[in-house]
């Protein structure tokens, strides 16, 4: 069964308007969460995360929120641009241990078009 | 050359080969890991190595086999793969402890013929 889920393999969108990734999980134990972003021939790199202590966590133009109750987090990508073209992947973690332990989505592709 | 570097890039060996991935972090962390990331499939945690010291082995075949002499530098020896193998093979690191991410190398692309 998978623990965190992006039910929603590809975006897309206009450049310079709000991209929205979307991102669920199960494990009430999960208390740490990080978006990475991944091109082609690439490893994924570390985009932004944010405790669960909090419910929003705010990097240059992307945020990330959080919503506990709902299990749900989100990163929204203001304005988007070409170079944000990617694959990005929510991932989780429990605190206590390792981070880098993570448990992650399948993905999202987005497509940011001119 | 800083980060995390895996070799070789891309990989092709036949079933009844053994070859060996190899993965160096310079970034003075303290845990590394194996992840695989098959097709159509999120990436999946293999091994976690913490200050050199296995801590986690999820349910990965022994066909695969880690090892990790020190703290910069992680190996996966391979043996008698199976096409089902074929997969991008990654190469993380992290500080022991709270609220850090993980590093990844650019991985490995396998492909078992």
């Amino acid at each position: 069964d998978q623990q965190v889920k992006q039910n929603s393999p590809s975006l897309s969108v206009q450049e310079g308007r709000i991209s929205i990734l979307n991102c669920d999980y199960t494990n009430s134990m999960f208390d740490y969460f990080l978006w990475y972003k991944k091109y082609p021939a690439e490893g994924p790199t570390f985009l932004i995360s944010i405790s669960s202590i909090k419910d929003k966590n705010e990097d240059g133009r992307f945020t990330v929120f959080l919503n506990k109750s709902a299990k749900h987090l989100s990163l929204h990508i203001v304005p988007s641009q070409p170079g944000d073209s990617a694959v990005y992947f929510c991932a989780a973690s429990a605190l206590g241990g390792n981070t880098g332990k993570l448990i992650f989505g399948q993905g999202t592709t987005l497509q940011v078009k001119p | 050359e800083t980060g995390v570097t895996q070799t070789p890039r891309h990989l092709v060996m036949g079933m009844t080969n053994k070859k060996s991935l190899k993965c160096e972090q310079h970034l003075g962390h303290n845990a590394m890991y194996w992840y695989k990331q098959s097709a159509k499939k999120p990436l999946e945690l293999m091994f976690v190595y913490s200050l050199e010291e296995r801590v986690e082995n999820n349910s990965v075949p022994s066909r695969f086999s880690p090892e990790c002499p020190n703290s910069s530098h992680l190996f996966l020896h391979l043996h008698t793969l199976q096409p089902e193998d074929s997969a991008l093979y990654l190469c993380a690191s992290s500080h022991n402890g709270v609220g850090t991410e993980a590093f990844f190398g650019q991985g490995t692309r396998l492909t078992v013929v």
